[in-house]
């Protein structure tokens, strides 16, 4: 098994529909991340899980939606998107952020587009 | 809020050339890593640099942190195809990573 595996690799949706992406990390981690990355902008933190509570949430619009059933799975519900919201989703993993990130392993990524 | 800016944006060079990619901090760096994000891929890291004045050597890569810690730079010798990717920087502060826009390299056969 890979450490971090995303599913779907690829989403096309329209703005209307509710789809989720799915995240599972098999390297027994303590932390769970949700970064955007589109294209011309710096990775972007959306969301931290820590011992599945959630520790940091940087201002993303309520249309994401993120949840984290146990320290291995993780997802990011997505609900009214606009087009802007097109970009490549990457879950990550640390073994314990309490004091820093130390080293974050990805997965290979969901690539959204927004119709 | 710190920005971490990174120079070259884009750089594309022949097999076998020398290059240097650079990070900026407007603030000190708490720790510094720095990942490679091959097309398709997740990042995947590189190297970490606590100690300011710091060189660390991966293989054909040098990492240098400046002695003031706000700044860092990654030489590439003889580069070659297989080191085509996105170098990312990140200042690791507490439970989360900023990250600098990266540096895209090419390096054609």
């Amino acid at each position: 098994e890979t450490g971090v595996t995303q599913t779907p690799r690829h989403l096309v949706m329209g703005m209307t529909n509710k789809k989720s992406l799915k995240c599972e990390q098999h390297l027994g981690h303590n932390a769970m991340y949700w970064y955007k990355q589109s294209a011309k902008k710096p990775l972007e933190l959306m969301f931290v899980y820590s011992l599945e509570e959630r520790v940091e949430n940087n201002s993303v619009p309520s249309r994401f939606s993120p949840e984290c059933p146990n320290s291995s799975h993780l997802f990011l519900h997505l609900h009214t998107l606009q087009p802007e919201d097109s970009a490549l989703y990457l879950c990550a993993s640390s073994q314990d952020p309490r004091q820093s990130t130390g080293e974050l392993f990805f997965g290979e990524g969901s690539r959204l587009t927004v119709l | 809020t710190q920005l971490l800016e990174q120079s070259p944006q884009f750089l594309s060079i022949q097999e076998g050339e020398n290059l240097t990619v650079y990070c900026n901090s407007s603030s000190v760096f708490s720790s510094l890593q720095w990942y490679r994000q091959e097309p398709g891929e997740g990042p995947v890291l590189l190297v970490t640099v606590v100690t300011g004045g710091e060189v660390k050597k991966l293989k054909r890569l040098t990492f240098q942190f400046g002695d003031a810690r706000k700044d860092s730079s990654l030489h590439i010798t003889a580069a070659q195809p297989g080191d085509t990717g996105l170098y990312l920087c990140a200042d690791d502060a507490g439970n989360m990573l900023t990250f600098g826009g990266g540096t895209r390299l090419m390096v054609k056969p």
